[in-house]
């Protein structure tokens, strides 16, 4: 299995700061993407890459901007946090192109407090 | 229309029961669909993958696809109060690697 990881779990951060979550996949795929959670609003779509330096923006690109420098980093950037960012993250990695054994995992997701 | 739609409410089955979820998608050429498993607090784990029409099988899970109706399904067989989660529904839309999902639904298993 595809092994998703994001680094920071839990934050907390202070409106106006500059915020980085970080999500590295072990596998070879090309499609990565970042997700936030919200009781009431399923997962909502950020932003996805289908390729180094490629980003495709999602449902609700405002406010965050993403950085995909190698093929197994896919970064989510948070220009001036503000309190409305306060969400579970999450990065999701895998394969959609293929007919068979289409694969996409979740890291574990990141808490992101800001106050 | 929302690209993938889940609507039903809250499901509650008796262990050992069927448990029975459905999704539709507006975007007919769409091609490949997931379903995810979500405990509370804790991220969405991929539960099976389906592209062509018909049925899939894997243990005691059936997944269901009819292109020409637009909708996915999800059986949960002989359901356990482990089963008892949030499932969401996922697809790939046509034209673009972009993965879409539906809100949810959650299922509550009684012993």
């Amino acid at each position: 299995d595809v092994k998703v990881t994001q680094s920071s779990r839990y934050l907390v951060k202070r409106t106006g700061e500059k915020v980085f979550l970080e999500c590295v996949q072990d596998m070879d795929h090309e499609n990565m993407f970042w997700y936030r959670q919200d009781p009431g609003l399923g997962l909502r779509l950020i932003y996805f890459s289908y390729d180094v330096k490629m980003k495709e923006k999602g449902d609700i690109p405002e406010g965050y901007s993403v950085s995909r420098e190698k093929k197994e980093r896919f970064s989510l950037i948070l220009e001036s946090a503000s309190t409305n960012q306060t969400s579970m993250y999450l990065c999701a990695a895998g394969q959609v192109t293929g007919v068979r054994g289409n694969t996409i995992y979740f890291g574990e997701g990141s808490w992101l407090t800001v106050v | 229309q929302k690209e993938v739609e889940q609507n039903s409410g809250p499901l509650s089955v008796p262990e050992g029961a069927i448990a029975s979820l459905n999704c539709t998608y507006s975007d007919r050429g769409s091609q490949s669909f997931f379903w995810y498993r979500q405990y509370s607090g804790k991220s969405p784990e991929l539960i099976m993958f389906i592209y062509s029409n018909g049925d899939k099988e894997d243990g005691r899970f059936t997944a269901q696809l009819n292109k020409a109706s637009q909708y996915v399904s999800l059986l949960i067989r002989d359901s356990q109060p482990s089963d008892s989660a949030t499932y969401l529904c996922a697809g790939i839309l046509h034209g673009n690697n972009r993965l879409a999902f539906g809100k949810g639904n959650q299922v509550v298993v009684i012993p």
